[in-house]
């Protein structure tokens, strides 16, 4: 079974502008979860995706978007980038989520970068 | 209260020695503990993962130790190896019903190196 996979690998922005990041869930997973990580941060939470439906939330400011699709891929998107957007955006996908204590599976991340 | 602290920041273990990482939270909702395990350049994989209601769970060289009273868990790595040289995540999480539902909360992570 294919794993977690994420598009593009690698990109570079620079800040004002807006970015949308892909992933594919494994076969038959429902959820997606999206995760940004950084030195100084670690990994946070972005949000979950369910059938469509954006599940739960972190804290992170409304320039950070996400939608998911009917076949389950989900993008995400940041609008009016800043310097401290640069981070790995990693996205995970777990058959039902961790509501039901299912495992994530994480894909590769996509490395962001803003000058 | 959502927090999960995690401890040393770095370890270094000599080769075939016990690797010991420790992690704290304060949430008593949290019923999922998972330990991350990444690679550079690679995506967190999942190592092992326990609930509360058991004090152990082992798969093969990897342990989790589980104190609910104390609200720590911890990461055992027998016989460590230099192939085990990567940085380490505990996280947790809780079940449905809440604002927790659905995301992992991470511990900063350990970068363990194994010496050969």
């Amino acid at each position: 079974k294919a794993g977690v996979t994420q598009t593009p690998r690698y990109l570079i922005k620079t800040r004002g502008q807006q970015v949308t990041l892909s992933c594919s869930p494994i076969s038959g997973h429902r959820s997606v979860s999206w995760y940004q990580q950084t030195p100084g941060q670690g990994l946070q939470f972005l949000f979950e995706y369910f059938s469509e439906t954006q599940r739960n939330k972190g804290n992170f400011p409304g320039r950070f978007s996400g939608r998911q699709f009917s076949n389950s891929r989900s993008e995400m998107n940041v609008s009016t980038l800043e310097l401290g957007d640069s981070a790995l955006y990693l996205c995970a996908s777990s058959p039902w989520g961790l509501i039901t204590g299912n495992e994530q599976f994480f894909g590769p991340g996509t490395r962001l970068t803003v000058l | 209260q959502q927090q999960v602290k995690q401890s040393p920041q770095s370890l270094i273990v000599q080769k075939g020695g016990i690797s010991i990482i420790n992690c704290a939270y304060e949430n008593t909702a949290f019923d999922y503990f998972p330990w991350y395990q990444q690679f550079p350049g690679k995506g967190p994989a999942l190592l092992i993962a326990i609930r509360p209601d058991v004090s152990e769970k082992k798969e093969g060289r990897f342990t989790i130790s589980f104190n609910k009273s104390a609200k720590q868990f911890s990461l055992h790595i027998m016989d460590s190896q230099p192939g085990d040289s990567a940085t380490y995540f505990c996280a947790a999480t809780q079940g449905g019903g809440s604002s927790n539902t659905g995301k992992l909360i991470f511990g900063q992570g350990t970068t363990l190196q194994v010496k050969p």
